[in-house]
């Protein structure tokens, strides 16, 4: 199965709300609300920022959202701080016959 | 506070055997997914393979037959055992926990380098 498909990179300036997409199928993420997204800093292990969609966990900023519409899944991050620049992957239950998760290309985030 | 703690990761010739372990603390492997997620130099993140709480196992196209996902309840630990290494295996590779379900990925290992060259 190919990655599901992201951005390169995105942009915005302090304060700014930027959105990143990740799209795919109907055998992925149009077909299951098992859509998460983590963030990553240089060097260091992925963090879990939004599970089942539109879930945050505990300890995320309220800052950070997702959505879904058909085939394609949305995190969108308000208020840019600094501390947000990283890279950020999407990720999607595609299993069908079996269990199997595929992950987006990723998206460079940079604060202006 | 959930640790998981990866080791094991070094070079290896290609055709050759690399045992993974993650050992983790904070939660209970066997009561919880657990995965192999990797990162190859400056690429983006692949899902391995996930052992699940009732013990099923599955992997990623590209590894089956060749790499084995365990663990040990006794030790708390994870294991991924990978023969037949290929150049394309190199990667950093993460043990991750599922307690926010079988599809996601909370607590992440700081990872081990797996490089796999002559």
């Amino acid at each position: 199965q190919s990655a599901l498909t992201q951005p390169r990179s995105v942009s915005g300036s302090p304060g700014q709300s930027v959105t990143i997409s990740c799209t795919g199928t109907s055998s992925d993420v149009g077909g299951y609300n098992y859509v998460s997204w983590y963030q990553q800093h240089p060097g260091k292990a992925p963090k879990l920022m939004v599970s089942d969609v539109s879930k945050r966990p505990s300890g995320v900023p309220d800052r950070f959202s997702g959505s879904k519409s058909g085939n394609t899944a949305s995190l969108t991050i308000s208020g840019l701080q600094a501390e947000d620049e990283a890279d950020y992957y999407c990720c999607s239950y595609a299993g069908s016959y079996t269990y199997h998760v595929i992950f987006g290309g990723g998206t460079k985030l940079t604060v202006l | 506070e959930v640790q998981l703690v990866e080791s094991g990761g070094g070079l290896v010739q290609p055709g050759g055997s690399l045992r993974l372990s993650c050992a983790a603390s904070g939660l209970t492997v066997s009561s919880n997914s657990m995965s192999w997620v990797r990162q190859a130099p400056g690429k983006g993140l692949e899902w391995v393979s996930v052992i699940h709480s009732g013990g099923s196992t599955y992997y990623v196209d590209s590894v089956k037959g060749r790499f084995t996902i365990a663990r040990d309840n006794s030790k708390n630990t994870l294991y991924l055992q990978m023969n037949s290494l290929r150049a394309e295996d190199t990667a950093i590779y993460y043990c991750a926990s599922g307690i926010c379900g079988d599809y996601c990925f909370d607590y992440w290992g700081q990872g081990t380098l797996v490089t796999v060259s002559s």
